[in-house]
């Protein structure tokens, strides 16, 4: 079946950088995306961006360019999600999810994540 | 980028049906989508492509597109039902957005 188990939480300090592991298994990796998701404490959802996994395209969300990378290595299935130059408001659940492309663009997310809490404090 | 925009809240009795609305102005020409997510747990698909519904997802969701919002129903609401709805969309390049979801109360 397919799963996306995610890494640990984390706590950083402002001006750090986190990077979220997002290791695959059940289906063909290179077949789809990946994206990002957080979702601030009491918040609602937030898109980060997807990366196609096939050829590497990214699309980052606007307000995060410059401070996120979205990476896959495919010889172990994993996508990582890399965030600097943390501020206190990048304390979220961040949530990798599959994501099914059409025409190379990520169309809708069908599995998800466990999430992974981010807590950015001095 | 766009916005797209939902109710804060709706609230429904049990049996009676729940209508979640969410606009935006590229809508017309992309499709919608929805995510279903109860507390503390990761969002579910449970509307693709306006009016799709996932394997796996009981047949009282349904979905719809007029204009420049999308819809979703709930009929015959039950207290599972109960949770966050978030609608999403995309534009053309594949930036995405969701809205800011509705609260959905089964009273």
């Amino acid at each position: 079946q397919v799963q996306l188990v995610q890494s640990g939480a984390e706590v950083k300090k402002p001006g750090a950088s986190v990077k979220v592991s997002c290791k695959a298994s059940g289906y063909t990796f290179t077949s789809y995306g990946i994206s990002w998701v957080r979702q601030a404490p009491g918040q609602g959802l937030e898109w980060m961006g997807w990366i196609s996994v096939y050829n590497g395209n990214t699309n980052y969300a606007q307000k995060l360019q410059g401070r996120v990378t979205m990476t896959t290595d495919t010889s172990t299935s994993t996508a990582y999600m890399e965030l600097r130059s943390l501020r206190s408001d990048d304390t979220a659940v961040y949530y990798c999810a599959r994501a099914t492309l059409s025409a190379g663009i990520a169309v809708l997310l069908d599995y998800w994540g466990q999430g992974t809490l981010v807590t950015v404090s001095s | 980028s766009y916005e797209l925009t939902q109710p804060p809240s709706v609230s429904v009795s049990p049996g009676q049906t729940a209508r979640i609305t969410c606009s935006g102005d590229a809508l017309p020409k992309q499709y919608g989508y929805w995510y279903q997510q109860k507390p503390g747990q990761a969002p579910v698909l449970v509307i693709y492509k306006d009016n799709e519904r996932p394997s796996g997802i009981p047949e009282r969701f349904s979905g719809s597109s007029s204009g420049t919002t999308v819809t979703l129903t709930i009929s015959g609401v039950q207290a599972e039902d109960e949770a966050d709805y978030y609608c999403q969309s995309a534009d053309s390049s594949g930036t995405w957005v969701f809205g800011g979801g509705t609260k959905l109360t089964v009273l």
